[in-house]
């Protein structure tokens, strides 16, 4: 099965930067996904890590330790925009079904 | 291009009635997912679909739950004797292929939803 455990909530103030950590204990594994929601509306996709290190895309990065089961999401420049729900999902191996965290929103206060 | 649709966009249903979801994938789109999400959770998998192969069902939650796609196009998810606990989003999701190592990632690209409502 698969466990994948991220914060409820954070807030953080237009401007600055956070990290949205996310660990997962899986039965194998083919690729870490972030995705970003807001209130009502589809998630869209952000990253994709499947290999240990950091991808960088503009003002958001992500980082993946294979060995430590364990992703984060960072999000600098932060815009009130970015105020959504952000999911984790993990993709095991020979598998294509996504395993969901429960998402972190994320509030950004001026 | 268009992106993934679904219909209707909300639903209100009285317990015990059948509704019928529909998602139009992307084209070109091989693979097509549906997910439910119940207010303040992750997304939930019940089924997949990839070209002809025989559709992955492992995650559909009861015996009332049924889906269909003719060939790589339209699907439709069928809930039979709806019951309160069937209130959720439902996501679908189309891409390109399914099975995939490495990269690249194959993402997975999600309709709007349909928000159903079981009174």
């Amino acid at each position: 099965g698969q466990n994948i455990d991220q914060p409820t909530e954070m807030t953080a103030t237009e401007g600055a930067i956070v990290q949205i950590n996310c660990t997962y204990q899986t039965s194998g594994f083919n690729g870490l996904f972030w995705y970003q929601q807001h209130a009502g509306e589809a998630p869209t996709f952000l990253s994709y890590n499947v290999l240990d290190g950091l991808e960088e895309k503009g003002r958001f990065s992500s980082f993946l330790s294979r060995s430590k089961g364990y992703s984060y999401l960072l999000l600098k420049e932060l815009q009130m925009k970015d105020s959504a729900s952000y999911l984790c999902a993990v993709r095991g191996s020979n598998d294509y079904k996504l395993s969901f965290g429960a998402g972190t929103t994320v509030t950004v206060r001026a | 291009g268009a992106g993934v649709s679904q219909s209707p966009s909300n639903k209100v249903t009285e317990k015990g009635k059948d509704v019928e979801l529909r998602c139009d994938p992307i084209s070109g789109h091989t693979a097509l997912y549906w997910y439910r999400q119940r207010l303040g959770q992750g997304l939930e998998f019940l089924i997949y679909f990839q070209g002809n192969s025989a559709p992955d069902k492992s995650g559909l939650p009861s015996d009332r739950f049924s889906a269909e796609r003719t060939g790589e196009s339209v699907s439709t998810l069928t809930i039979q004797r709806t019951q309160q606990e069937d209130s959720a989003v439902y996501l679908c999701a189309s891409s390109l292929q399914a099975r995939t190592s490495g990269t690249p990632s194959y993402e997975q690209y999600f309709g709007p939803g349909t928000r159903l409502t079981v009174t």
